[in-house]
């Protein structure tokens, strides 16, 4: 059983539609994130949460919406996405207030969610 | 320039080979670094954390030369099971995240 658990595992939206991908970490850590993984590009950093507060938004458009309701869960909220949108969404989490990620902390992934924006 | 940059390969190799991989890094307010491992469609890994010194773990070998700004990952007696995109992974000061190559993939072939 995976420590960070993310549903859906696909999905499939229009562009017109308003969708929720959700993020559940069973590790006790206290920071998530979420990243984004598209075709033949590295991941690339979306939003940072510490202590459900957020601490980064790396310049992500505002169709995208994050929510952390507690250390535990983690929301993305998607809202008139376009296809260029499509791609993997990972969560991940890791341990320690304010998670400067260090040789002995690093981040687990959840299995991601497979986006299709048609 | 990225980052963090990678020879996407890939990288064929016979079962049994030897293979390395390098990656360099562009910012020296670099803090840790790490080998993570992606199989196709699953989500990445930890492979292992890269030491200063140099570690080895079983059949895996990290080296970081800050002077150079590169890391290593070498891998003895390749297996099938060993095919796969591995990525580097650096952590910068002031940052709360990983930034990661683009990565470098692995085919080993029977």
């Amino acid at each position: 059983e995976t420590g960070v658990t993310q549903t859906p595992r696909h999905l499939v939206m229009g562009m017109t539609n308003k969708k929720s991908l959700k993020c559940e970490q069973h590790l006790g850590h206290n920071a998530m994130y979420w990243y984004k993984q598209s075709a033949k590009k590295p991941l690339e950093l979306m939003f940072v949460y510490s202590l459900e507060e957020r601490v980064e938004n790396n310049s992500v458009p505002s169709r995208f919406s994050p929510e952390c309701p507690n250390s535990s869960h983690l929301f993305l909220h998607l809202h008139t996405l376009q296809p260029e949108d499509s791609a993997l969404y990972l969560c991940a989490s890791s341990q320690g207030p304010g998670s400067l990620v260090s040789r002995g902390n690093t981040i687990y992934f959840g299995e991601g969610s497979w986006l299709t924006v048609v | 320039r990225k980052e963090v940059e990678q020879d996407p390969g890939p990288f064929n190799v016979p079962e049994g080979a030897t293979v390395a991989f390098n990656c360099t890094y562009s910012n020296s307010a670099s803090q840790s670094f790490f080998w993570y491992r992606q199989d196709c469609r699953k989500e990445p890994k930890l492979l292992m954390s890269v030491y200063s010194s140099g570690n080895e773990d079983g059949r895996f070998t990290a080296q970081l030369n800050r002077a150079s700004q590169y890391i290593s990952l070498l891998i003895r007696d390749s297996k099938l099971s060993d095919s796969a995109t591995y990525l580097c992974v650096v952590t910068y000061t002031g940052r709360r995240a990983l930034t990661f190559g683009s990565g470098t993939r692995l085919q080993v072939q029977p």
